[in-house]
């Protein structure tokens, strides 16, 4: 089993459509859950950073973490053309060693 | 200029040069680190230094050689590479590996192709 899981996609949706990207996990000694945007040809951008269970949210980015079921999701709203990207999500036990899952690459279409 | 600034954005050699990719910080961080990226694949972590020491090599083949000659620039050395090694090559920085919940940001990586 891996350690993170996630669905490559692709996944197409309208403009302003709600968006949800899922990721699981399987160490439940997993503290630290990120999402990073990642544009074509360019480096991963940090976009949420969340520490433990609940929710945090950001304009129209809202980051989930449920670790009874070991789940962790990025949700957008009002989805807009240029959210167009591959979404990695991270977990880090509590050090520097972030394990990623695979991707998730959003097509948003106009 | 901030950030994270990698060069070149691509490369490609042939399996017996020699080439090297650059990496500067300018963000005042201490940790600094390699990662590949292959398709479908998840990033892997190749090397990483703090306070410009090597802390860590996930046994990652000689033909890559690391230097980090201060905490702001890092090198990748490639030699005798393989076209499996073809990827994004991307360079990482953080204020400080030891620190719980430290945050990782990224430069745009450069683009090897090897022929």
């Amino acid at each position: 089993q891996k350690e993170v899981e996630q669905d490559p996609g692709p996944l197409s949706v309208p403009e302003g459509a709600i968006v949800s990207l899922n990721c699981t996990y399987s160490n439940s000694a997993f503290q630290y859950f990120m999402w990073y945007r990642q544009y074509s040809r360019k480096g991963p951008e940090l976009l949420m950073y969340t520490y433990s269970s609940g929710n945090k949210e950001d304009g129209r980015f809202t980051a989930q973490v449920d670790k009874s079921s070991k789940y962790i999701s990025l949700f957008i709203r009002d989805s807009q053309p240029s959210d167009s990207a591959t979404y990695l999500c991270a977990v880090a036990p509590g050090t520097y060693k972030y394990i990623f899952g695979t991707g998730t690459r959003l097509k948003v279409l106009a | 200029e901030t950030g994270v600034t990698q060069t070149p954005r691509h490369l490609v050699m042939g399996m017996t040069n020699k080439k090297s990719l650059k990496c500067e910080q300018h963000l005042g961080h201490n940790a600094m680190y390699w990662y590949k990226q292959s398709a479908k694949k998840p990033l892997e972590l190749m090397f990483v230094y703090n306070f410009k020491e090597q802390t860590e090599n996930n046994s990652v083949p000689s033909r890559f050689s690391p230097e980090c000659p201060n905490s702001s620039h890092l090198f990748l050395h490639l030699h005798t590479l393989q076209p499996e090694d073809s990827a994004l090559y991307l360079c990482a920085s953080s204020q400080d590996r030891l620190a719980e919940g430290e945050k990782l940001f990224f430069g745009s990586g450069t683009q090897l192709s090897v022929l």
